[in-house]
């Protein structure tokens, strides 16, 4: 059980173009879903933290209208960088926690290359 | 601001060898304790979890809790290569997976 997906898994885009992530949990309801981002050799970062059907909660130092994240079931959430640049380049994971759930789950990632 | 320490390591152990792997916390009120494994270019996996004070084993893995020191560790008997990754500590300050905070983890080698 507590099986998180996410799609694409790799994902390459030409600079200013927006991409979208999906992030689903497939055999529970995900009341909660987190984004984070990793570079290389470096370690997890929150990114938002979503409740389903309300507005995210984005970390000190991450832009909402670059970064948006809508939560609108139980089992979707989607992350969708807009206009990216080269910078955005990184490893973007979701993670989901259900009512009743001690932890967080994780999805297998998506690596997102920006050229 | 609460926060998780873990030592960022390489820590290098022979096959077959106890790894021995450390945390400590800074919120005393803490509830519940989770190991989390990373393959390089992977996501976390959970691999322990541990809620009260002492030892929990899983196999060749034990959590060790103990909240007066606010210290959680993971030891890894008969060490393998195969678990060779970065093991991330997770603290949560209540009982559902909404409050996490977690370590910078330590990247283990068990060298054959």
């Amino acid at each position: 059980g507590a099986v998180v997906s996410q799609h694409p898994s790799w994902v390459i885009c030409k600079s200013g173009t927006s991409v979208k992530i999906e992030c689903r949990s497939l055999d529970f309801q995900a009341t909660t879903m987190f984004w984070y981002r990793q570079f290389p050799k470096q370690s997890l970062m929150l990114m938002a933290t979503s409740n389903e059907g309300s507005k995210a909660t984005y970390e000190q130092g991450v832009e909402k209208d670059k970064f948006l994240i809508n939560h609108a079931s139980l089992t979707l959430s989607t992350l969708t960088v807009t206009s990216a640049h080269p910078e955005d380049s990184s490893f973007y994971i979701c993670s989901a926690s259900g009512t009743n759930q001690e932890t967080q789950y994780f999805g297998p990632g998506t690596r997102l290359l920006v050229l | 601001q609460k926060e998780v320490e873990q030592n960022s390591g390489p820590l290098s152990v022979p096959e077959g060898a106890i790894a021995s792997l450390n945390c400590t916390y800074s919120d005393r009120g803490s509830q519940s304790f989770f190991w989390y494994r990373q393959y390089s270019g992977k996501s976390p996996e959970l691999i322990m979890s541990i809620y009260s004070n002492g030892d929990k084993e899983d196999g060749r893995f034990t959590a060790q809790l103990n909240k007066a020191s606010q210290y959680v560790s993971l030891l890894i008997r008969d060490s393998q290569p195969s678990d060779s990754a970065t093991y991330l500590c997770a603290v949560n300050e209540d009982n559902y997976g909404q409050n996490f905070v977690f370590g910078p983890g330590t990247r283990l080698s068990v060298l054959p």
